[in-house]
């Protein structure tokens, strides 16, 4: 079944503790793309990839970090995370140009 | 700035009806991809249907169809005979070229349609 996966669904945490969203896709899809949804602000990028090794900045990037080592994996970290990165993140997929992005089940993080 | 509103906060609709989701978009583009989302309660992203500003038939999959008319810019999303099961947020989105973040989408702020037995 195509899909992207991501892990975990859902994150408590505190403070300045490093953690790590993955994210894999079983679609050979060269893009890929981290989002964050907030009430209110609606859903934005954060990273993304155009394919292997090529990452870059999306709309809110401070405070994130990505890597793109392996065609179907994109994982967001958060170094020292921040109460202000409690959110819902979405990693998405797709081939490139204008096709339909298609999304993981989204991860709830909260952070105290 | 490219843009998307959706201008309905919230909907009702009794079960089997069809219902009509508004969506218009700004873009200088000439190619460029629209989309809609379904989102439901328990939060995960999916997706629906899509249209391609070149294609000239509306796009329909299954209950979904695409009103899509390029003069005006808007995209309505049509559900024929709806079910309980389609509560939920409703995102319109749009996708133009790759030298914009990669071919980002740009969201709509969502319909949250409900639907009465």
């Amino acid at each position: 079944e195509a899909q992207v996966t991501q892990n975990p669904r859902y994150l408590i945490t505190v403070t300045g503790k490093k953690l790590t969203v993955t994210c894999s896709q079983n679609m050979n899809h060269e893009y890929m793309s981290w989002y964050r949804q907030d009430p209110g602000l609606g859903l934005r990028q954060i990273y993304y990839s155009m394919n292997v090794e090529v990452t870059d900045k999306g709309d809110v990037p401070e405070g994130y970090k990505v890597s793109r080592k392996e065609k179907r994996n994109f994982p967001l970290i958060l170094e020292s995370p921040s109460p202000n990165q409690t959110s819902l993140y979405f990693c998405a997929s797709s081939t490139t140009g204008l096709q339909p992005q298609h999304f993981g089940d989204g991860t709830r993080l909260s952070i105290l | 700035a490219q843009k998307i509103t959706q201008t309905q906060p919230g909907m009702f609709v009794q079960e089997k009806e069809a219902v009509t989701l508004d969506c218009t978009y700004d873009t200088s583009d000439q190619s460029y991809g629209l989309f809609w989302y379904k989102q439901p309660s328990s939060g995960e992203m999916i997706f629906l249907i899509y249209q391609g500003s070149y294609d000239e038939q509306n796009a329909t999959e299954g209950r979904y169809s695409l009103n899509f008319q390029k003069a005006r810019k808007s995209a309505n999303l049509v559900i024929s005979a709806s079910q309980l099961g389609d509560s939920a947020m409703y995102f319109c989105a749009m996708r133009e070229a790759f030298y914009n973040q990669g071919g980002k989408l740009i969201f709509g702020q969502g319909t949250e349609l409900s639907v009465k037995p």
